[in-house]
């Protein structure tokens, strides 16, 4: 089956400075990875998702590349604010198999005002 | 739209009782999902149903049932329960049309296991 590991398991950042996180996937068979937060006590939330035939994408602070060649995809967030600390999580899934989510375990992300 | 929804949404548990999860969703959806978040482990697949009598087991499944008569509801059951199914349970529900879609959860169930 797919294994996800990611990294680093807890990140401090100063606010306004930018963010990565990186995950790697064993499946080449997978063509999907998105990435979810999760805020204290609240449930996980879609933010960024990219698909195979895809290499970078982007939504205003955020962005995910992809590289399936190495087997790996990273999380980026530009110039940080308090609201995105968080725990985030990336995930793969595979055409093969049961389609259901692989998850890493997970990033706490701080952002130092 | 409720979407995905969980009860309840705290639980306390002896060992050995047993118990029932409930989820349901009102986006015709027809994959769901059951998911345990501990500490440092991310979330970890319980269970899964790719549509209504249409059930399998995921990464962690020993210790629990799950059964989808309908489309909308999923429970989760807990046989007999132990300490170690203290945790936090997730449900999540997606569209069946292809891998590129995406996976909602439900609030959480909070529980611990005496």
């Amino acid at each position: 089956g797919e294994n996800v590991e990611q990294h680093p398991s807890t990140l401090s950042v100063q606010e306004g400075d930018s963010a990565v996180i990186k995950c790697t996937y064993s499946d080449s068979a997978s063509n999907y990875f998105p990435w979810y937060k999760q805020e204290l006590g609240k449930r996980p939330q879609l933010i960024i998702d990219i698909r195979s035939n895809v290499g970078e994408k982007k939504d205003q602070r955020i962005a995910v590349t992809l590289n399936k060649t190495a087997k790996h995809f990273s999380l980026h967030i530009t110039e940080t604010q308090p609201e995105d600390s968080a725990v985030y999580f990336c995930a793969a899934r595979s055409w093969a198999g049961s389609y259901q989510l692989t998850f890493g375990k997970g990033t706490k992300l701080s952002v130092i005002p | 739209n409720a979407g995905v929804t969980q009860t309840p949404k705290f639980q306390v548990l002896k060992t050995g009782q047993s118990m029932t999860l409930q989820c349901a969703q009102d986006m015709n959806h027809e994959y769901m999902s059951w998911y345990r978040q501990d500490p440092g482990m991310g979330l970890r697949l319980i269970h899964y149903s790719v549509g209504a009598g249409i059930t399998d087991q995921g990464e962690v499944p020993n210790g629990y049932n799950v059964s989808r008569s309908t489309t909308e509801d999923f429970p989760l059951r807990l046989l007999s329960a132990a300490p170690s199914q203290t945790s936090v349970y997730f449900c999540a529900s997606s569209s069946g049309q292809g891998v590129h879609n995406e996976q909602f959860f439900g609030p959480g169930t909070r529980l611990t296991v005496l």
